[in-house]
């Protein structure tokens, strides 16, 4: 079974901090992604990764960046946190994407995090 | 612009009841169609994936349906049990690494 694993299953931080989510997935898959999710706007994708270094905006990448220098772990970075980043963050992963159509999403658990 | 909507936002049945949930989607054009379920606080879990050529899929008392045409989806859960409550999520793939949700059906199964 795939297993993707979230470092923190809830955080709590004050405005300007800098936070690190890590997220880390155990099947080498290729694509990795970061959305957040909110009440009545369902999940939005923030960024997302196709190989190790590389990465790609999402929807709403503003006040965040990522890192992903192993294939297996991808880092999503608030820069200067704020409350309106108070959100569930949610990591997920898939193989490769050239299997069109067939590949479905294994999401982490998802880390809470509430900004002070 | 792809949209997915999922009406109803909120559903309670009694414990026995056959029930559909319901998707909808603006743009045909999808490479597969999905169905998650997600416990409170918790992440995703896969429940379906209809690829684009496919009709319909089927595990266990779960069966989903695909209309491309009409843009609809539904699924179908036989003989629901308590531990079927949970937020269902249907979700689009509509590129390589573009992924669109709706915003979920809650399900509440009463025993």
């Amino acid at each position: 079974d795939v297993k993707v694993t979230q470092s923190s299953r809830y955080l709590v931080k004050r405005t300007g901090e800098k936070v690190f989510l890590e997220c880390v997935q155990d099947m080498d898959h290729e694509n990795m992604f970061w959305y957040r999710q909110d009440p009545g706007l369902g999940l939005r994708l923030i960024y997302f990764s196709y190989d190790v270094k590389m990465k790609e905006k999402g929807d709403i990448p503003e006040g965040y960046s990522v890192s992903r220098e192993k294939k297996e772990r991808f880092s999503l970075i608030l820069e200067s946190a704020s409350t309106n980043q108070t959100s569930m963050y949610l990591c997920a992963s898939s193989l490769s994407g050239r299997e069109w159509g067939k590949e479905t999403q294994y999401f982490g658990p998802g880390t809470r995090l509430l900004v002070l | 612009k792809q949209e997915v909507t999922q009406i109803p936002a909120a559903l309670s049945v009694p414990e026995g009841e056959n029930l559909v949930l319901n998707c909808s989607f603006t743009d045909s054009a999808i490479y597969n169609l999905q169905w998650f379920r997600q416990d409170p606080g918790k992440g995703l879990t896969s429940l379906l994936l209809i690829q684009s050529s496919q009709r319909e899929q089927t595990s266990g008392r779960l069966n989903a349906s695909l209309d491309k045409s009409s843009g609809r989806s539904t699924l179908y859960i036989a003989a629901s049990q308590p531990g079927d409550s949970a937020t269902y999520l249907c979700a689009v793939q509509a590129g390589t690494y573009k992924y669109i949700f709706g915003t979920g059906t809650r399900l509440k199964v009463l025993a």
